[in-house]
């Protein structure tokens, strides 16, 4: 069967710090692979989606980026983060089969809180 | 473009009581559209999901149908739980390519009381 796991689980960070948040999955091969945020009291916002390596696309422009260096892992980066980027962000994938109905699955998700 | 509306709550509802919480979207096409559960702390999951019109998905005694007339997907329950309580987010996603996006409504915060 197929797992996601991202971490860390929590993060608390400084303005100006660096991120790093890693996503992988496991039991399934060339996934459709996803960062989506959710904002305190909002809904959930897609951020970068990727079909394989190397391959990303951004949906909002923002301090963020997005990295995918193996097939089945996904990084998520700022170089620089603010407050505004404080959030639970979550990492997901789906088969890359045309088919309709395809389901996203989600990870835990990594609280980042940034002060 | 796609967009879902689904009703902000929150919902506070009785040990046992029916559980209606409203859903509708805009589309182009044939969308296929899901419900998903957070319970707090978590991440997503799966509730339930229907990819065609009247389609009826069901699970841990939630359903939703597919109604295509009045583009609307509305998550119902006939006696929730405590253990039900949590975020729930209706969806529908579309076609981009080769990858398949997600389009969220807001979430609507459902607390069951003892």
């Amino acid at each position: 069967s197929q797992t996601i796991h991202q971490w860390p689980a929590t993060l608390v960070q400084p303005v100006g710090s660096p991120l790093s948040l890693e996503c992988t999955v496991e039991g399934t091969s060339n996934p459709n692979l996803y960062w989506y945020r959710q904002a305190a009291g909002r809904g959930l916002q897609l951020l970068f989606y990727s079909i394989g390596i190397g391959q990303i696309s951004s949906e909002v422009p923002q301090n963020l980026s997005a990295s995918r260096p193996q097939d089945r892992q996904f990084i998520l980066s700022s170089k620089k983060l603010l407050l505004s980027d404080s959030g639970f962000y979550l990492c997901a994938w789906s088969k890359t089969k045309k088919s309709s109905g395809n389901t996203i699955y989600f990870g835990e998700g990594s609280w980042l809180t940034v002060v | 473009g796609n967009s879902v509306t689904q009703m902000e709550g929150p919902v506070t509802l009785s040990e046992e009581a029916f559980l209606t919480i409203n859903c509708t979207y805009t589309a182009t096409g044939y969308p296929s559209l899901f419900w998903y559960v957070q319970y707090p702390g978590e991440g997503l999951q799966l509730l339930l999901k229907a990819t065609k019109a009247d389609d009826k998905g069901s699970n841990k005694g939630f359903e939703a149908t597919y109604r295509k007339e009045t583009t609307s997907f509305h998550l119902e329950k006939g006696s929730v739980q405590v253990s039900d309580s949590a975020v729930y987010f209706c969806a529908l996603s579309y076609s981009g390519g080769s990858n398949y996006k997600l389009t969220f409504g807001k979430g609507t915060l459902l607390t069951v009381n003892p």
